[in-house]
């Protein structure tokens, strides 16, 4: 079983719509919970942390079930600027190194 | 807004050859790590260093690699005799402790011919 697992997608998605994504992650051990956006061919940005009680920042808002080991993170009011791939990322207790997900693709359309 | 920067962007060499890569990691942040990413796959830890030395190193780190903290402000990773599949992005990342935001350079992407 994958350490962490995205549904590849893509996602083609209206301009103004809501679009959620999830992520299931293996180890029961996982700490630390990030969503990641990454554009084609630059770097991993932070986009926001996950908390057990659910975060948002914005038009994003990130869940996490620590009991079915399962993360979620839903755009609002989706941007043409929200096209990118989005990293479902963990952090083992203990653990120096993230553990990164392949990746959802989001196309948004105008 | 202090950032996290990669020399060179690109670099291409021969299958065989010895490269480093350079990272200068934020100025008061205390770890440093490497990641790669090969084209269409996930990113994937590589190596973990604090307090000048190695913290924490995935499977992928082997004797092929090693990392190194010459002076004050860079941070490098060296590849020995490097082979086709070692083409890939490599990420250089750095945070203020282990559990803080790790904060990622903007790559270099290797090339192995």
């Amino acid at each position: 079983r994958k350490e962490v697992e995205q549904d590849p997608g893509p996602f083609n998605v209206p301009e103004g719509a809501t679009v959620a994504f999830n992520c299931t992650y293996s180890n029961s051990a996982s700490q630390s919970f990030f969503w990641y956006r990454q554009d084609c061919r630059k770097e991993p940005k932070l986009l926001m942390s996950v908390y057990s009680s659910g975060n948002e920042d914005g038009r994003f808002t990130a869940q996490l079930n620590r009991a079915s080991q399962y993360i979620s993170l839903l755009i609002r009011d989706s941007k043409l600027s929200d096209s990118a791939t989005y990293l479902c990322v963990v952090n083992r207790g203990g653990a120096d190194g993230l553990t990164f997900g392949k990746g959802t693709h989001l196309i948004i359309q105008p | 807004e202090p950032e996290v920067t990669q020399t060179p962007s690109h670099q291409v060499t021969q299958m065989g050859q010895e490269v480093i890569l350079r990272c200068v990691p934020i100025s008061n942040h205390l770890y440093f790590y490497w990641y790669r990413q090969i084209l269409g796959q996930k990113v994937e830890f590589l190596v973990s260093f604090y307090n000048n030395e190695i913290s924490e190193k995935s499977e992928i780190f082997d004797d092929q690699f090693s990392v190194e903290r010459p002076d004050g402000s860079n941070f490098t990773l060296k590849i020995r005799s490097t082979k086709l599949e070692d083409s890939a992005m490599y990420f250089c990342a750095s945070s203020w402790d282990r559990r803080d935001t790790q904060y990622f350079g903007p790559g270099t992407r290797l090339t192995v011919l």
